[in-house]
């Protein structure tokens, strides 16, 4: 059974700080993995998918990277600002159940 | 192009009553899928319709009944609520399990049972 795990589980920083968030896996066959951002109360935003033959994916501030043979995906946003605080959930999809972690809970400081 | 929404919003229940969760996408998705979100949990997969006229059981199945109505909706009951499934539910669609594609989430609907 796949699990995933991401951490740290929460984070406090100030603004301007670039930040490391990761995610490892414990089935390497998988399809893609993908990064979610969700806000409080709210619903499931994607902001960078993988597939499981490329290395990483950039998307503005926010770089992920995925390493298959280690089990592991970091999500790294530069220059951080108020605004990206948020979950962040990292999600492994192998066959037809996509699997999430925990999410790392960010919060940005002014 | 709405992606994929969710009815309704909100819902209270008293335990042993019945309801129906709906979800429809408009992106000609194969693949749908139904969530729970609990505090400290993370999400997890109840009940997953890999393709139109098919569901199969995901995690945590107990307790719930899906249907795939068409390739755009995917419905979930709950037969009699119970207090356990207080929870916030997502609905997702995918375009396939090997796709390029991105999972797409509904808003949610936030139910209490008491």
């Amino acid at each position: 059974k796949q699990e995933v795990t991401q951490i740290p589980a929460a984070l406090s920083v100030p603004e301007g700080e670039n930040l490391v968030l990761n995610c490892s896996f414990t089935d390497s066959a998988i399809y893609n993995l993908q990064w979610f951002r969700q806000d409080p109360g709210k619903g499931l935003t994607s902001l960078l998918l993988i597939q499981s033959s490329q290395r990483e994916q950039t998307s503005g501030r926010l770089n992920a990277s995925l390493d298959k043979s280690s089990g592991r995906s970091t999500l790294y946003i530069a220059a951080s600002q108020p605004g990206d605080s948020a979950t962040y959930l990292c999600a492994v999809i192998g066959g037809y159940i996509p699997t999430f972690g925990r999410g790392t809970s960010l919060i940005v400081h002014p | 192009n709405a992606g994929v929404t969710q009815t309704p919003k909100f819902q209270v229940l008293k335990t042993g009553q019945s309801m129906t969760l709906q979800c429809a996408q408009d992106m000609n998705h194969n693949s749908m899928y139904w969530y729970r979100q609990d505090p400290g949990m993370g999400l997890r997969l109840i009940y997953y319709s890999a393709s139109e006229g098919t569901t199969d059981k995901g995690e945590v199945p107990n307790g719930y009944n899906v249907s795939r109505l068409n390739k755009r909706e995917f419905s979930l009951r709950l037969e009699s609520a119970a207090p356990s499934q207080t929870s916030v539910y997502f609905c997702a669609s995918h375009l396939d399990r090997g796709s390029t594609d991105t999972q797409y989430f509904g808003p949610g609907t936030r139910l209490t049972v008491l």
